[in-house]
């Protein structure tokens, strides 16, 4: 089935810097990627998503670019703010997998101020 | 419009004990899953429904069983409850076009003695 794994697993920027979070996948037939952040106590919350016939997409101070040669795809935010802080989530979904949505690790992204 | 309900947000059990978590949905999608998040783990996959009548397992589906009588409720029985079942358990829908996001209830946190 498929894995995801997603680095690093905690990720500490000034606010105003950049911010990097990247993810792999195993399955090739995976075909869309979305990311979801989830504040403290709150329920994950969908922020941006890319499908495989797109190599970028951006919304405001986020990006999502994919990469499905090396199956790896990474989230940006830029000008990062303290209200960015979170846990960020990718997922891939396959059609090996039934459309489920497989979910990395997490990462914990603090901005500090 | 209330999205996805779960109830109950918070529940103590002890080991032995069985309890159902409550998840309904308003938005007439075919398709709802169960989830559990543990710290470092990300969300995985218990059991998901693509419609009335029809369910399956995910990833970690031991110890838990799922039913869809309705399109709107998909509860999640613990038969026999477990210390290793200790986890925030969230309940998600997705539209029936596939929109590709998931709409995740608030959660719920269950803890067992």
């Amino acid at each position: 089935g498929e894995n995801v794994e997603q680095h690093p697993s905690t990720l500490s920027v000034q606010e105003g810097d950049s911010a990097v979070i990247k993810c792999t996948y195993s399955d090739s037939a995976s075909n869309y990627f979305p990311w979801y952040k989830q504040e403290l106590g709150k329920r994950p919350q969908l922020i941006i998503d890319i499908r495989s016939n797109v190599g970028e997409k951006k919304d405001q101070r986020i990006a999502v670019t994919l990469n499905k040669t090396a199956k790896h795809f990474s989230l940006h935010i830029t000008e990062t703010q303290p209200e960015d802080s979170a846990v960020y989530f990718c997922a891939a979904i396959s059609d090996n997998y039934g459309q489920n949505f497989v979910f990395g690790p997490g990462t914990r992204l603090s901005v500090l101020p | 419009n209330a999205g996805v309900t779960q109830t109950p947000k918070f529940q103590v059990l002890k080991t032995g004990q069985s309890m159902t978590l409550q998840c309904a949905q308003d938005m007439n999608h075919e398709y709802m899953s169960w989830y559990r998040q543990d710290p470092g783990m990300g969300l995985r996959l218990i059991h998901y429904s693509v419609g009335a009548g029809i369910t399956d397992q995910g990833e970690v589906p031991n110890g838990y069983n799922v039913s869809r009588s309705t399109t709107e409720d998909f509860p999640l029985r613990l038969l026999s409850a477990a210390p290793s079942q200790t986890s925030v358990y969230f309940c998600a829908s997705e539209g029936t076009a596939f929109t590709g996001e998931l709409f995740f209830g608030e959660g719920s946190r269950l803890t067992v003695l």
